[in-house]
């Protein structure tokens, strides 16, 4: 595609329940990156792909976040046990090789509210 | 650690007012600089980058920033905003060696008529 994809846009689920978001990056784009908006607090880093493999979660701030890529395209970003602390905008964005210094292209996000 | 540190939240302007959006960050190591900036119901996207060389970079819409070694700072600037500037502007740094891009708060800038 034209742009880096996410889906849902909208997500709304019970505190409790398992939720899966879904990045399409731009094709061609080794480095895919996750990154967290909440009001207030900007862009919380996640996780890191190169490839299919990820050199960085560091970001992840529990064990029941979870993120795999395959085939060096698709994304899945899995919530388990959602909380209601894990509403926010959930943002997804590759860059060409994962440089430093390279430009982010961002999907326009994925608003989870768990209720 | 690093982190990015915009001091301001919310900047509100005038329309043709000169505006500048604070940007200081804390690493050791060299850095590359960036700002960002989310237009309303859009997604991020690339305003600026400072990556080495001249300390003064310009994006294609006006905007500038200075890359100040000495006080840490990557502040943004226009000397004559429009309404279509309104926006959330973003400043992240990358520590050299990492690939991880660490984002300051943001900073909402609104301009009014």
């Amino acid at each position: 595609g034209a742009g880096v994809s996410q889906s849902p846009s909208n997500k709304v689920t019970e505190k409790g329940k398992d939720v899966e978001l879904r990045c399409d990056p731009i094709s061609g784009h080794t480095a895919l990156y996750w990154y967290r908006q909440s009001l207030g607090q900007g862009l919380e880093f996640l996780i890191y792909f190169q490839g299919n493999s990820a050199p960085d979660k560091s970001g992840l701030p529990s064990d029941r976040f979870s993120a795999e890529r395959t085939g060096g395209s698709v994304s899945t970003l899995t919530i388990q046990r959602t909380q209601q602390e894990d509403s926010a905008v959930y943002l997804c964005a590759s860059s060409l090789e994962g440089g430093i210094g390279e430009k982010l292209f961002f999907g326009s996000g994925t608003q989870l509210s768990v209720l | 650690a690093q982190s990015v540190t915009q001091l301001d939240s919310q900047v509100p302007v005038f329309e043709e007012a000169p505006v500048e959006l604070r940007c200081n960050y804390s690493s050791s190591v060299s850095v590359y600089l960036f700002w960002y900036v989310q237009y309303p119901n859009q997604g991020l996207q690339l305003l600026l980058k400072y990556l080495s060389g001249s300390t003064l970079v310009e994006s294609i819409n006006g905007f500038e920033a200075e890359f100040n070694k000495s006080q840490t700072s990557f502040h943004l600037r226009k000397p004559s905003v429009h309404i279509s500037d309104t926006a959330e502007y973003f400043c992240a740094v990358n520590k050299g060696g990492s690939e991880k891009l660490v984002f300051g708060k943001g900073t909402k800038l609104t301009v009014n008529p």
